[in-house]
């Protein structure tokens, strides 16, 4: 079973616009983490924000938030007024367990995200 | 250097070869972990260390074997590789246990076996 669900595969946004990227996810482990990665065309992984499960309030860097809904099984990240750098691949993934001996990241497919001037 | 740095950037070998991918880490990270990104797929996690030790190996072919020397080193051998292995190979490292637990990840290696 898919654990980490993007059903987006591109999307188009208006500069200076806000813009929404769906990640859904899957997991019967209480204790789980969930991030956000950019990656633009010369592939590099950024990492952009976390969210605990155990995190009462959503995440928050910058222009980036984590809309953490936790019984529906969401963790979409919100970019508040969109860049052309922001142009690139967006990866959603989780980690499940304890946090002691390395940690399996689960990827999503990724949305491609397009920034419109 | 800072951050997470891999050599080479572009990789091109025959099936016949013998290569090595090298990851080093300037951020006094524990663990380290190599991720294949096939196109149109998911990243796949090949194998993870923590503490040099090789806690996760993902049911990958033989013909991949990693290498963790310390801390802040990562090889990557490949020999008697195939088409379907041409990927981008992407290192990453992380604090475990007090850290906060996001992986950095290098700008990757763009394998091609022809």
């Amino acid at each position: 079973a898919q654990k980490i669900t993007q059903t987006q595969p591109g999307m188009f946004v208006q500069e200076k616009e806000a813009v929404t990227l769906d990640c859904t996810y899957d997991t019967s482990d209480p204790s789980y983490g969930l991030f956000w990665y950019k990656q633009p065309s010369s592939g590099e992984m950024i990492f952009l924000i976390y969210q605990g499960s155990y995190d009462q309030q959503n995440a928050t860097e910058g222009r980036y938030s984590l809309n953490f809904q936790k019984a529906r099984k969401s963790a979409n990240l919100v970019i508040s007024a969109s860049q052309l750098g922001d142009s690139a691949m967006y990866f959603c993934a989780m980690r499940e367990g304890r946090y002691n001996q390395g940690g399996k990241l689960i990827f999503g497919q990724g949305t491609e995200l397009s920034v419109k001037p | 250097e800072t951050g997470v740095t891999q050599t080479p950037r572009h990789l091109v070998m025959g099936m016949t070869n013998k290569k090595s991918l090298k990851c080093e880490q300037h951020l006094g990270h524990n663990a380290m972990y190599w991720y294949k990104q096939s196109a149109k797929k998911p990243l796949e996690l090949m194998f993870v260390y923590s503490l040099e030790e090789r806690v996760e190996n993902n049911s990958v072919p033989s013909r991949f074997s990693p290498e963790c020397p310390n801390s802040s080193h990562l090889f990557l051998h490949l020999h008697t590789l195939q088409p379907e292995d041409s990927a981008l190979y992407l290192c990453a490292s992380s604090q475990e246990a007090g850290g906060g637990y996001e992986q950095f990840f290098g700008p990757g290696t763009r394998l091609t076996v022809l």
